[in-house]
């Protein structure tokens, strides 16, 4: 059973629109979710954490958290061409061990100008 | 912001060589880690450091890799005999260890095993 789950997409949404990603996971004592943009060639960068179940609004971003389904998703509102990018769903929890991050395929996001 | 710094940014060797990654984690950090990320695909789990010894590994750490921190600043992860599936982009990453923080990762090294 895969750990992270994610749909690899493509996902193409045009300029302005909302893109919604989303994410599943397996272990249930997992308790803390994170999502990365990762640009072709570079290292993954932090877009929001979430640990509560609910929504977590940062900007344009909003993160949601249902612990019970285990489920995790990220929408991006008014998206941007320079959106355009793999997002990594990611968690961490006490029995990944050491602290482990793990880390899913990715959903490639195309946002149309 | 502080950075995690990686060298060389691409290393090129030759099957059955002994190649050295090397990272610079940010200096108040106790975790460390090894990550890869083969083209086109996910970014794995390979090794944590704490407290001078490994914490965990994945499957994909088999002895013929190991990691080190040689001294206060340096974190290497060395592939004793390099195999064509070996080629990958590699990620270190360091994290003070809190619960909610997230991975400060390296700009990464190319490795290419021909």
């Amino acid at each position: 059973q895969k750990e992270v789950e994610q749909n690899s997409g493509p996902l193409s949404v045009p300029e302005g629109a909302i893109a919604s990603l989303n994410c599943t996971y397996s272990d249930r004592g997992s308790q803390s979710f994170f999502w990365y943009r990762q640009y072709s060639g570079k290292s993954p960068e932090l877009i929001m954490f979430i640990y509560s179940n609910g929504d977590k609004e940062d900007g344009r971003f909003t993160a949601q958290l249902n612990k019970a389904s285990q489920y995790v998703s990220l929408l991006i509102r008014d998206s941007q061409p320079s959106d355009s990018a793999t997002y990594l769903c990611a968690v961490k929890g006490p029995n990944t061990g050491g602290f482990k991050t793990i880390f899913g395929a990715g959903t490639r996001l195309f946002v149309k100008a | 912001e502080p950075e995690v710094t990686q060298t060389p940014s691409h290393q090129v060797t030759q099957m059955g060589q002994e190649v050295i990654l090397r990272c610079v984690p940010i200096s108040n950090h106790l975790y460390f880690y090894w990550y890869r990320q083969i083209l086109g695909q996910k970014v794995e789990f390979l090794v944590s450091f704490y407290n001078n010894e490994i914490s965990e590994k994945s499957e994909i750490f088999d002895d013929q890799f190991s990691v080190e921190r040689p001294d206060g600043s340096n974190f290497t992860l060395k592939i004793r005999s390099t195999k064509l599936e070996d080629s990958a982009m590699y990620f270190c990453a360091s994290t003070t260890g809190e619960r909610n923080e997230k991975l400060f990762f390296g700009s990464g090294t190319q490795l290419s095993v021909l």
